[in-house]
């Protein structure tokens, strides 16, 4: 399977403990998006990398977290101090852009890191 | 800012009714506009987006500018139809912003 891919599938973890996220995207795609989606809401923007810059975070993230792509290939997502507000499912999902035009494709997902603080 | 709206949380329909998910949104530019859909246990996958003006599994969706609206229709609904459906707008080529979604139940 060449999607999108998550680890780990679910983490429970205590309230005040950090806790880090990876994400493979398909290997053709050069933008790479995390987002957060808590039960009956849809997704919620967190940040997005083009290759390994990242290009534009949500005003709504707090300090605590922070995400990484250092080779443009793979990407991390770590919450530090983790509260309980925290718990949600962390979606990742990938694009191809092409440079120098506006076609961007859409999104494919992964199927998620679910999240509980307790 | 640029805002998708879905006013429905949950739509029951029964089978081979038609069917019609509301999306309206607010943008300031040109949209680009896609279905999501999310069957049980499965990830979001696309359903169509509005430039490629496909049907796909039945479903079309036409972009209406001057109601801000991109609603998402299938003539005769089907219990495979079943799932979580989220509206999504690409905004200025750079981000994807998504409706709340709506949950549509096919019943027998």
């Amino acid at each position: 399977d060449t999607g999108v891919s998550q680890n780990p599938r679910h983490k429970i973890t205590k309230r005040g403990q950090n806790v880090t996220f990876r994400c493979d995207p398909i290997s053709e795609h050069n933008r790479l998006y995390w987002y957060r989606q808590t039960l009956g809401q849809g997704p919620e923007f967190l940040t997005y990398f083009q290759n390994e810059a990242q290009l534009e975070k949500s005003r709504l993230l707090s300090d605590r977290f922070s995400a990484e792509r250092p080779k443009g290939s793979f990407s991390t997502l770590e919450i530090q101090r983790t509260e309980q507000g925290d718990s949600a499912m962390y979606l990742c999902a990938s694009s191809l852009v092409l440079v120098g035009s506006s076609y961007n494709s859409p999104l494919h997902f992964g199927n998620g890191t679910r999240l509980t603080v307790t | 800012a640029q805002r998708v709206t879905q006013p429905e949380k949950l739509l029951s329909v029964f089978k081979g009714a038609p069917v019609e998910l509301k999306c309206n949104y607010s943008y300031s530019g040109s949209p680009e506009l896609f279905w999501y859909v999310q069957y049980s246990r499965q990830r979001l996958q696309l359903l169509l987006r509005h430039i490629s003006r496909e049907s796909i599994k039945g479903f079309t969706a036409d972009l209406n500018k001057g109601e801000t609206s991109f609603h998402l229709k299938k003539p005769f609904a089907q219990e495979e139809d079943s799932a979580m459906y989220y509206c999504a707008l690409l905004d200025y080529g750079q981000n994807f912003v998504f409706g709340p979604g709506t949950r549509l139940s096919v019943l027998p």
